[in-house]
């Protein structure tokens, strides 16, 4: 089966670095993904990690090790604007691709 | 560019009632198409996922169905709808392929707000 662990909730400071941290356990890993959702909408794409590794799209960065069922997004120079939930999610082959979501982070950006 | 549409936006149905959610997507061709649910302050449940017409994959046992009749069509049904049921219910659709985040990349509706009294 699967799971994935994530903080419920986090509060940081506007200008300041905050990290979510994404556990999970699955069978047939191809891929890890970031997701932001603002309270009322649907989700939308933040970033994305097959390999081991950072990848980084501006303010936004996410580090993959698949050793050790481990992600993380790291987000800088924070803006009130950030304040979201934060989807871990982790893409299972197993023939139609299907998405497993963790239950989310709830970022709080004050200032 | 591709668009996803998703209806009715919000809704209030009885216990009991049936249910009907829509969602349609435009400017791709065969695409991978998801039903998710999300309760009240939680993440989202995977409820059903299409990979092609008339192939419908469920997750979890429950009172609802889906359909796909059409390549771009996927429809969320109950006929008898539970208090549980409510929730805040998202379509979504990815372009089948391996590797590369623009191959499975979820894009989502603007989802279906559903209260069941």
């Amino acid at each position: 089966g699967q799971n994935i662990d994530q903080p419920t909730e986090m509060t940081a400071t506007e200008g300041a670095i905050v990290q979510i941290n994404c556990t999970y356990q699955t069978s047939g890993f191809n891929g890890l993904f970031w997701y932001q959702q603002h309270a009322g909408e649907a989700p939308t794409f933040l970033s994305y990690n097959v390999l081991d590794g950072l990848e980084e799209k501006g303010r936004f960065s996410s580090f993959l090790s698949r050793s050790k069922g481990y992600s993380y997004l790291l987000l800088k120079e924070l803006q009130m604007k950030d304040s979201a939930s934060y989807l871990c999610a982790v893409r299972e082959n197993t023939g139609g691709f299907k998405t497993i979501f963790g239950a989310g982070t709830r970022l709080f950006v004050k200032a | 560019s591709q668009t996803i549409h998703q209806w009715p936006a919000t809704l209030v149905q009885p216990v009991g009632s049936p249910l009907s959610l829509e969602c349609t997507v435009e400017g791709t061709s065969n695409p991978n198409l998801y039903w998710y649910r999300q309760a009240a302050g939680r993440g989202l449940q995977l409820l059903f996922y299409s990979v092609g017409i008339g192939q419908i994959s469920s997750e979890v046992p429950q009172n609802l169905s889906a359909s796909r009749p059409q390549d771009r069509q996927f429809i969320l049904s109950s006929k008898k709808l539970l208090l549980s049921d409510s929730g805040f219910y998202l379509c979504a659709w990815s372009v089948w392929g391996l590797g590369g985040a623009g191959a499975n990349v979820l894009t989502f509706g603007a989802g279906s707000r559903l209260t069941v009294l």
